[in-house]
């Protein structure tokens, strides 16, 4: 069983800020590792999946990094917008055999920007 | 708006009821999901099917039946539920079942048990 953690567990920032979070995992066995988000009462999106190790990828004022030797991601968000407000999820595929094609999610961001 | 369309959006069913969750996808994607999420935690996965055939059930009760009759569709048939499956159900697709595919998600079935 894949053990994916996320940190903090919930932020609240002011509109403008800008700010980041964390996704740990192990780093033996890396396959790939997505980013959702997800707002309230709607559909979790996906924002990046990340394969590289020194990957980085940018959508809009987000972006992301890896580094699959120490086990960890960044989630960066600048200028943060209300409507950034979410829960911000990344997951992680379990290995071949009779799990390929499981993702395991961490328990997630939750963002709250003031305005 | 989500491209995985899931249907009902809210269902109250009793213990003794049979009823059905559907989803829908149109993008030609061959890998579909179900997920259970609980309140304050994260999908939990279900069930997936690859090319219409069920790949992995993460030992689900029996209660949950999953069917695929197509490429394009994907039923979850309840029967029998018990209070504590009272949770939002997620449908999800993706191209294949390949660890670099995003997954694109519905916007759940609300579900509880009387």
């Amino acid at each position: 069983i894949l053990n994916v953690e996320q940190s903090p567990q919930s932020l609240h920032v002011q509109e403008g800020d800008s700010t980041n979070f964390t996704c740990s995992f192990p780093s033996s066995n890396f396959y790939a590792l997505h980013w959702y988000r997800w707002e309230t009462a709607k559909s979790p999106e996906a924002l990046f999946v990340m394969t590289l190790n020194g990957d980085e990828k940018k959508k809009g004022r987000i972006s992301a990094t890896l580094n699959t030797k120490e086990g960890y991601s960044y989630l960066y968000i600048k200028g943060s917008q209300p409507e950034d407000s979410a829960t911000y999820l990344c997951a992680l595929p379990e290995a071949g055999g009779t799990s390929y094609g499981k993702l395991t999610f961490g328990q997630g961001t939750i963002l709250t920007v003031h305005p | 708006d989500t491209e995985v369309t899931q249907t009902p959006k809210h269902l109250v069913m009793g213990m003794t009821n049979k009823k059905s969750l559907k989803c829908e996808q149109h993008m030609g994607h061959r890998a579909m999901y179900w997920y259970k999420q609980k309140a304050k935690k994260p999908p939990e996965l279900m069930f997936v099917y690859s090319y219409e055939k069920l790949s992995i059930n993460e030992s689900v009760p029996s209660r949950f039946s999953p069917e695929c009759p197509n490429s394009s569709l994907l039923n979850l048939h309840l029967h029998a539920l018990q209070p504590e499956d009272s949770a939002l159900y997620l449908c999800a697709s993706s191209q294949e079942v390949d660890s670099n595919q995003p997954q694109h998600f519905g916007d759940g079935t609300r579900l509880s048990i009387l």
